[in-house]
């Protein structure tokens, strides 16, 4: 079956610009998450989506967001983009069935550059 | 809150050392315990995991065993390759699906 898929695989933008970024789950997950992966921060989690409603949310000032569609495709945005927002931005997915424990699937990730 | 601590890398060896990537956890709860592997340019693999205490994880000649009563699961493999040079991640997810990581190890193995 497919994977996660996260598109586009790179992005340069310039600062202050807005982005989105795209995550196709993998069929039958309802429960898409998000991370920031920076050499100096390490894996950040940013938030999960599951069924449309945020779930669970990092420490990440408002500009950056998500949401989640009906078929589980899950989309982040980033406003006024700063150079500190370079970095690669990990999608999962997962069936999160409550009490469940069950793994994430990651993507291949967005590596967005901000210049 | 939950949290994750990996011994730091980066942990250099020789092809067919034995190589250990010590994890340790705090958690309430009865959290389920994955290590995870991104090799260069990719995202995270599912590397093995295990969901209840004394469980083994195993794949690909790696193994971890859920130690409840010194939270810990931490990843040995016997004999390791060149391609097995990566980063390793281990975390916790508990039952309401929130996962946590560590830092990660980053594994560099000589031929």
């Amino acid at each position: 079956k497919a994977g996660v898929t996260q598109t586009p695989r790179y992005l340069i933008k310039t600062r202050g610009q807005q982005v989105t970024l795209s995550c196709s789950p993998i069929s039958g997950h309802r429960s898409v998450s998000w991370y920031q992966q920076t050499p100096g921060q390490g894996l950040q989690f940013l938030f999960e989506y599951f069924s449309e409603t945020q779930r669970n949310k990092g420490n990440f000032p408002g500009r950056f967001s998500g949401r989640q569609f009906s078929n589980s495709r899950s989309e982040m945005n980033v406003s006024t983009l700063e150079l500190g927002d370079s970095a690669l931005y990990l999608c999962a997915s997962s069936l999160a069935i409550e009490g469940g424990n069950y793994g994430y699937t990651f993507g291949s990730g967005t590596r967005l550059t901000v210049v | 809150g939950d949290s994750v601590t990996q011994m730091e890398g980066p942990v250099t060896l020789s092809e067919e050392a034995f190589l250990t990537i010590n994890c340790t956890y705090t958690a309430t709860g009865y959290p389920s315990l994955f290590w995870y592997v991104q090799y260069p340019g990719e995202g995270l693999q599912l590397l093995l995991k295990a969901t209840k205490a004394d469980d083994k994880g195993s794949n690909k000649g790696f193994e971890a065993t859920y130690r409840k009563e010194t939270t810990s699961f931490h990843l040995e493999k016997g004999s390791v390759q060149v391609s097995d040079s990566a980063v390793y991640f281990c975390g916790i997810m508990d039952s309401w699906g929130k996962f946590q990581f560590g830092a990660g190890t980053q594994v560099v193995v000589t031929p």
